[in-house]
C-alpha cells in the first residue's frame, strides 16, 4: 500500500537552478496539494488541485508552478531556485477539501 | 490574527503523565477539527477527527472542542516515549481552499 510517494527524498540545488519535485498517489483521490514546512511556520499551502486539469494557488505560491495532467501525479516545479525556498516539502492527497489529508514523507530541499 | 494558533513547545513530560495540547482558532463557524501527529523526518498522519463541540475518545487519546471559547484540545493519557512527536491541529478550509494547519507543538515524553 504505497499511499503518497514523493521523490527525491533529499536534494541540494544552487541558486538559479530549476527542478521538479515528484508526487504520486495510488488512492484515486481527486484533491492533491503541496505544502512547505519551515521551523516556527508550520505547514503552509503552496498550490493545490481539485482534479486533473484544475489547479489553484495557496498561501505561498510565488516561485512555484504546478500542473495536474493525471489523477495520480501532481509535480511541483521550482523555476529558478532561491535560498528562501530551502524547506521541507510535503505532498498530500484527499477525497475532498474538508477530508483528512494523506501525506508523503517529504522532500528535503537545500538551496545554496 | 492567524486562523489557528498553537504553542510551539517543546513540551517535555515524564512517561505516564497526562498531556494537554491546545489550539485556538478565530472563525466561530468552523464545525470540525483534526489532529495530526508527525514523527521526525516523516509526513503528518491523521490522529483524530472531531465534529462540533464535545469530546471524542480513541484509546489513550481524547479530543475536546469548546466552540464558545474557540479552543480545541488533545489529551494523551499514560503518555509513552513513542508519543514523542509534533502534534498539529487543522481547521476546515475557506471556500475553495484546503485545510489550515497550526504551527505544531513538539512533545517529548521521557522514560
Amino acid at each position: 500500500n504505497a499511499g503518497v510517494t514523493q521523490t527525491p527524498k533529499f536534494q541540494v540545488l544552487k541558486t538559479g537552478q530549476s527542478m521538479t519535485l515528484q508526487c504520486a498517489q495510488d488512492m484515486n483521490h481527486e484533491y492533491m496539494s503541496w505544502y512547505r514546512q519551515d521551523p516556527g511556520m508550520g505547514l503552509r499551502l503552496i498550490h493545490y488541485s481539485v482534479g486533473a486539469g484544475i489547479t489553484d494557488q495557496g498561501e505561498v505560491p510565488n516561485g512555484y508552478n504546478v500542473s495536474r495532467s493525471t489523477t495520480e501525479d501532481f509535480p511541483l516545479r521550482l523555476l529558478s531556485a532561491a535560498p528562501s525556498q530551502t524547506s521541507v516539502y510535503f505532498c498530500a492527497s484527499s477525497r475532498g477539501s474538508n477530508q483528512p489529508q494523506h501525506f508523503g514523507d517529504g522532500t528535503r530541499l537545500s538551496i545554496l | 490574527q492567524k486562523e489557528v494558533e498553537q504553542d510551539p513547545g517543546p513540551l517535555s513530560v515524564p512517561e505516564g503523565a497526562i498531556v494537554s495540547l491546545n489550539c485556538t482558532y478565530s472563525n466561530s463557524a468552523f464545525q470540525y477539527f483534526m489532529w495530526y501527529r508527525q514523527y521526525s523526518r516523516k509526513g503528518p498522519e491523521l490522529l483524530m477527527y472531531t465534529y462540533s463541540s464535545g469530546n471524542k475518545e480513541d484509546g489513550r487519546f481524547t479530543a475536546q472542542v469548546d466552540k464558545s471559547s474557540k479552543y480545541i484540545s488533545l489529551f494523551i493519557r499514560d503518555s509513552q516515549p513513542s508519543d514523542s512527536a509534533t502534534y498539529l491541529c487543522a481547521i476546515p478550509p475557506n471556500a475553495g481552499n484546503m485545510l489550515t494547519f497550526g504551527g505544531g507543538t513538539r512533545l517529548m515524553v521521557k522514560p
